[in-house]
C-alpha cells in the first residue's frame, strides 16, 4: 500500500508564474489536508478537503491560492502569480476518516522556490 | 487561541536519553502527536497519545502527558545518531475539524 504521494518534489517558479502541486492520498483515504512549512518553522494548516468538497480553508490565503480534490485524480493546490514569500515546503496529509483517533499520514512534500 | 511551544534545539551524546518537551494551550485537545522530520523529507509519525492517558511506551520511545499543566514530553532511550532529526509536537483540537496544530520543532543533534 503506497503512502501519500506528492509531485513534483521540487518546483522552481519565477515571480508571477503559477505553481500546481499534486497530492495522491493513501489508498482508501478520502480526507486530504495541506500544510505549509516556511524555513525554520513548523507546519501551518492551510486547507482540508474531502472528495469534491472544501471543508475548511481557514488557513489558506484568500487571494492567489486555491485547492481542489476532484472525484477522480489527485488533490491539487494551485498558487497563482507566485511571489518570493510563497517559497516554502508544502505538505499533504491524508486520513481515512475524521474521527479523533484517525492519524494523518504525510507525504514527502513539494519544495517550492520562487525566484 | 491554540498554540504549541517547543524548545528549538537539543544536543545529546550517543547512548544517552533524550527528552523533548512541548507545551500546548488547547485544553480540549483529544490527541497529541510526535512526528519526526529528517532533512529534506516529509513527516514520519512516531507515536501519539490520547488525552485521557498519562503515559505511553513504544520500544525506545516514552510519551508522558501532564494534562493539568498541558505539558507533553518525548523520551528517546539509548539515543542513536540515526535519531538526529527535527521532532514536532502536534495537537488535534477537540472541535469538528481535523487539522493538526504544530510546534516549531526541536532539532535533536546526537554526537558520537
Amino acid at each position: 500500500n503506497a503512502g501519500v504521494m506528492q509531485n513534483p518534489r521540487h518546483l522552481v517558479r519565477r515571480r508571477g508564474q503559477e505553481a500546481r502541486l499534486r497530492c495522491s492520498p493513501m489508498k482508501g483515504h478520502s480526507h486530504v489536508y495541506w500544510y505549509r512549512q516556511l524555513p525554520e518553522e513548523g507546519l501551518k494548516f492551510m486547507v482540508y478537503l474531502q472528495k469534491e468538497n472544501i471543508i475548511d480553508e481557514s488557513g489558506m490565503p484568500k487571494e492567489r491560492f486555491s485547492a481542489e480534490f476532484p472525484k477522480e485524480g489527485p488533490s491539487i493546490l494551485r498558487i497563482q502569480q507566485v511571489v518570493r514569500g510563497d517559497s516554502a515546503a508544502y505538505f499533504c496529509a491524508s486520513s481515512f476518516s475524521l474521527t479523533s483517533a484517525e492519524t494523518q499520514y504525510f507525504g514527502p512534500g513539494t519544495r517550492l522556490l520562487v525566484l | 487561541g491554540e498554540d504549541v511551544e517547543q524548545s528549538l534545539f537539543l544536543s545529546v551524546r550517543e547512548g544517552d536519553s533524550s527528552v523533548i518537551n512541548c507545551t500546548y494551550t488547547d485544553s480540549s485537545s483529544t490527541y497529541l502527536y510526535w512526528y519526526k522530520q529528517e532533512p529534506g523529507a516529509g513527516l514520519q509519525l512516531l507515536t501519539y497519545i490520547f488525552s485521557n492517558m498519562d503515559m505511553k511506551q513504544d520500544q525506545r520511545l516514552t510519551v508522558l502527558l501532564n494534562k493539568k499543566d498541558k505539558h507533553l514530553s518525548l523520551r528517546i532511550a539509548d539515543t542513536q545518531t540515526g535519531d538526529s532529526a527535527i521532532y514536532f509536537c502536534a495537537e488535534k483540537g477537540g472541535g469538528s475539524q481535523g487539522n493538526l496544530i504544530f510546534g516549531k520543532g526541536t532539532k535533536l543533534s546526537v554526537k558520537p
